[in-house]
């Protein structure tokens, strides 16, 4: 199966950028890449996803190595309500959860 | 659509006691996944389906955990009988396909289960 590195924790400032990274060196061709993030007492919630090219929604965007072995979450400014567990998941036949970066903010 | 729909959200039992987790899923969605969340193990999948018809169950734990959807718009996760061992959240999750590795999961807000 596909896996995914991340590392355990991160901190932030607020209002400062967030670069969250992930490593995936055995993706296929076909392997989306995911992000999810899991607030306290919540079940995880889709933030972005992309293929090869980088990605921008309302919350965040996804920056995707050439290779495609590694990608990067950004969070272009990081409030107190992005203070989350953040899972890299590649898609293949099913969905499985690493354990995550727990991003804490600071004010 | 109102979202997943979980019930109970919380569940507190004793041991040997049957437990019998539901989920509703969004409308129109194809899969349903089950998962267990716990402070050691992250978040594990347990099973899931599609159009109603159990795919993957190899992350079932033993043969005490059960998981049944008898039509599109329920499922069950049943544990019998309880150990506290099976003290976790459980989520459930639905999403719209599956081929492509496109479509987003959308949880649930998870129901916590405590076995004493």
């Amino acid at each position: 199966d596909a896996k995914t590195t991340q590392p355990n924790s991160m901190e932030s400032n607020e209002e400062e950028p967030v670069h969250l990274p992930c490593n995936h060196s055995t993706i296929s061709g076909t392997d989306y890449i995911h992000w999810y993030r899991q607030l306290p007492s919540q079940g995880p919630e889709y933030v972005i996803h992309g293929l090869t090219s980088n990605v921008n929604n309302r919350m965040a965007s996804l920056a995707i190595a050439e290779d495609r072995k590694s990608s990067t979450l950004i969070l272009h400014r990081a409030t107190l309500r992005d203070a989350a567990v953040y899972y890299c998941i590649l898609l293949s036949n099913d969905m499985r959860f690493g354990a995550g970066t727990r991003l804490t903010v600071k004010p | 659509d109102a979202g997943v729909i979980q019930s109970p959200r919380h569940e507190v039992t004793e041991m040997g006691q049957e437990v019998t987790l539901r989920c509703k899923p969004i409308s129109g969605h194809d899969y349903l996944f089950w998962y267990r969340q716990t402070m050691m193990r992250g978040l594990e999948l347990l099973i899931y389906f599609n159009n109603n018809v159990p795919i993957d169950d190899s992350g079932m734990p033993e043969d005490r955990f059960s998981a049944k959807m008898p039509n599109a718009s329920f499922s069950t996760l049943k544990i019998q009988p309880s150990e506290p061992r099976d003290s976790a959240v459980y989520f459930c999750a639905s999403s719209l396909v599956l081929a492509g590795s496109q479509e987003t999961q959308y949880f649930g807000p998870g129901t916590r289960l405590l076995v004493l």
